[in-house]
């Protein structure tokens, strides 16, 4: 059974960094691209950031690019959302989510979710 | 740019269907989606991947009272039998070369 366990969220005032896990297990993680998704109090879903099974090819939305960086441990079996720069809009839940292959490229939706983490952003 | 419009909400009898619908935006309409749920206080479940000729393929373990169907433009997610364990929030996903996009979801009330 595939399990995704997200931590590392935190009250952080703005302008702060948080790094983000996810412990993966039940799958053979170094096969599987992998991605970040993120939940706005009351709000709906929004991409934030995938990697790839090797993590040589990334990609991040506009909203968050420049200030956080995704990356995985393959050897540890978990995946990271480094996160610089915070500002309040960045308070959400964030969700680690499995895609079908490896690949970022084609058949790119979300299999398998974590229960989230929740990140505040305030002074 | 892709967008995926779904009404904000619906409902439906116990025991009864009710089918969700997401609209894929102009110049997208042979694109797949995926369907999310999301229950109260929940992660969000992966139910299926549903592809513009019909065809779609679900999650494991997802009850067969789960189903999806494409008309153009439009992607459905048909749930019957309605049971109070299906009242939740529905997402529509989508994707294109280097990035995801999710539709605003639709709150599901079953009464």
């Amino acid at each position: 059974e595939v399990q995704l366990l997200e931590s590392g969220g935190d009250l952080v005032q703005p302008g702060g960094s948080l790094r983000l896990s996810c412990a993966a297990s039940g799958f053979t993680f170094s096969s599987y691209a992998m991605s970040w998704v993120r939940q706005a109090p009351g709000k709906g879903l929004e991409w934030v950031s995938s990697i790839s099974d090797g993590g040589g090819s990334t990609y991040s939305a506009d909203s968050v690019k420049g200030r956080f960086t995704i990356s995985r441990d393959n050897s540890k079996n978990t995946l990271y959302l480094q996160m610089n720069s915070l500002r309040a809009e960045d308070t959400a839940v964030y969700y680690c989510a499995k895609m079908p292959g490896g690949s970022l490229m084609g058949g790119n939706y979300f299999d398998s979710w974590g229960q989230g983490t929740l990140v505040t952003v305030s002074s | 740019q892709i967008v995926l419009t779904q009404s904000p909400s619906a409902s439906a009898s116990l025991g009864a269907s009710v089918k969700l619908t997401c609209a894929l935006s102009s110049g997208h309409s042979s694109y797949a989606i995926a369907w999310h749920q999301q229950q109260p206080e929940k992660g969000p479940r992966y139910l299926m991947t549903l592809y513009s000729d019909g065809r779609h393929s679900k999650g494991d373990g997802i009850p067969d009272r789960y189903s999806g169907s494409s008309s153009g433009a439009e992607r459905y997610l048909t749930i019957s039998s309605l049971q109070s364990e299906d009242e939740a929030d529905y997402y529509c996903q989508t994707w294109g070369t280097g990035i995801w996009v999710f539709g605003g979801g639709t709150k599901l009330t079953v009464l």
